[in-house]
């Protein structure tokens, strides 16, 4: 199936950093979710954006829609170690199925 | 935020069985339901999108005859793995639409192994 590209694949980082990721497709989007998948359980809502050039934060998380349509960013602020688990993007897609696209996934791990 | 729930969480069977996977919106009505799966360490893959009242769309590679799928009402499709094998087993979400602009929430997941 379609998948968009989300990069990085995985990242270690040092608690109390920043964590960017990013997710770009070559196909337009009029919505992007951002996900966060503990082992296990299934994806939980982080943000949503509903329009080109949205900025939306929630709590520490920074996540913008691309002026393109095709693109998207995850920003984490002074990361936690409960902040470890797998973020998936998910595009929209414009046909009016509200079909959903998933990207990769980035897995994040912090250290102490 | 609105609430899905997916019944079993866990399911293990043997080759050649049945199963069924329930999921149901807590606190709303989806006309609309979505099923996924995914292997280990992989992203979610769209298998079929549910219909209240009429046929499943499955995803190209899907077979319709091998996981059924009956949305029977607004707040419950069921997805059934028939005459399961191993390479059936994975984690199972499903999702439903709901809240602002149809935003997708999410099912706990099951976990199916086949032996």
């Amino acid at each position: 199936g379609q998948q968009l590209n989300q990069s990085p694949q995985s990242m270690f980082i040092q608690e109390g950093e920043d964590v960017s990721m990013n997710c770009t497709s070559s196909s337009i989007f009029n919505t992007w979710l951002w996900y966060k998948q503990d082992p296990g359980e299934g994806p939980v809502l982080l943000i949503a954006l509903y329009k080109a050039g949205e900025l939306t934060s929630n709590g520490r998380l920074t996540a913008q829609f691309g002026i393109t349509r095709k693109d998207s960013f995850l920003n984490i602020s002074a990361s936690i170690p409960s902040d470890v688990g797998i973020y998936f993007c998910a595009g929209q897609t414009t046909s009016g199925t509200y079909k959903y696209i998933f990207g990769t996934g980035t897995r994040l791990k912090v250290l102490a | 935020g609105a609430v899905v729930s997916q019944h079993p969480s866990r399911v293990i069977c043997k080759s050649g069985t049945s199963v069924k996977i329930e999921c149901r919106s807590l606190d709303f009505q989806a006309t609309t339901m979505f099923w996924y799966r995914q292997f280990p360490k992989k992203s979610l893959m769209l298998m079929a999108t549910s219909n209240e009242g009429s046929k499943a769309t499955y995803e190209q590679g899907v077979e319709k005859d091998k996981f059924l799928i009956n949305h029977a009402s607004l707040t419950l499709s069921t997805l059934t793995v028939t005459s399961a094998h191993p390479e059936d087993s994975s984690f199972y979400i499903c999702s439903a639409p709901g809240g602002h602009q149809e935003t997708q929430y999410f099912g706990p997941g099951t976990r199916l192994l086949v032996l």
